[in-house]
């Protein structure tokens, strides 16, 4: 069975402080692929970025970072000089090969940025 | 890109009613899924939609209480039966574009209360 774990359920920081998104996953499949989505207080899922299990290639996109590690089953997401747009609630996920059904969410870590 | 949309975007229900959401694509998707996101929780798989043929379920879910249809390649309902205060959730709706993209796109999702 699949897992996603965010042992972090809240994190304040204040603006400008960079913060990292921890996301440990569970697997038995060898091809896999993992997401971020951020949902902020409007309810909208947001989708982030996606990997796949063979690129474990790090992932910068402006602010945000992405560092994926097989050997850990980690896939953290940093975000650098943060803001107050950036409070929300920030969901990893794992999706099963074949038909992209079945993402399994974890409980999902709410960052709340401050003045 | 495309504009995924929910009705109704919010509704206060009876007890024992049944509500039907409905989740419309601007353009033409492969795979559409329902998920629903409990109070304070993440989101959990309702089904897969399929077109032209009955729901695919996941564990815990039937299609007594949550009848799916889906007519054609941009369309998608969702019933919730018979509601008891415990339906009460977010209900979104999820859509894949290109089959093997294997990334999710979320519906801004019809918040439900249950007196």
């Amino acid at each position: 069975a699949q897992k996603v774990t965010q042992a972090q359920t809240e994190i304040s920081v204040v603006e400008k402080e960079d913060v990292t998104l921890d996301c440990v996953y569970e697997t038995r499949d060898t091809t896999y692929y993992l997401f971020w989505y951020k949902q902020p207080p409007s309810g909208e899922l947001v989708f982030l970025i996606r990997r796949n299990s063979f690129d474990e290639q790090n992932e910068i996109s402006g602010r945000y970072s992405w560092n994926f590690q097989k050997s850990t089953s980690s896939f953290n997401f940093t975000i650098t000089a943060s803001q107050v747009v950036d409070s929300a609630v920030y969901f990893c996920a794992l999706s099963e090969p074949g038909t992209a059904s079945k993402l399994t969410f974890g409980t999902g870590t709410r960052l709340q940025v401050t003045l | 890109s495309a504009v995924i949309s929910q009705k109704p975007s919010r509704d206060i229900c009876q007890r024992g009613t049944s509500l039907t959401i409905q989740c419309q694509v601007d353009s033409q998707v492969t795979m559409m899924f329902w998920y629903r996101q409990q109070p304070g929780q993440s989101l959990t798989l309702i089904a897969t939609a399929n077109q032209g043929s009955e729901a695919t379920y996941e564990s815990g879910f039937v299609i007594d209480k949550f009848p799916i249809s889906r007519p054609n390649l941009t369309f998608s309902t969702l019933t919730v039966s018979n509601m008891s205060p415990e339906d009460s959730s977010i209900y979104l709706c999820s859509v894949v574009f290109q089959l093997y993209s294997y990334e999710q796109y979320f519906g801004p999702g019809t918040r439900l209360t249950v007196t």
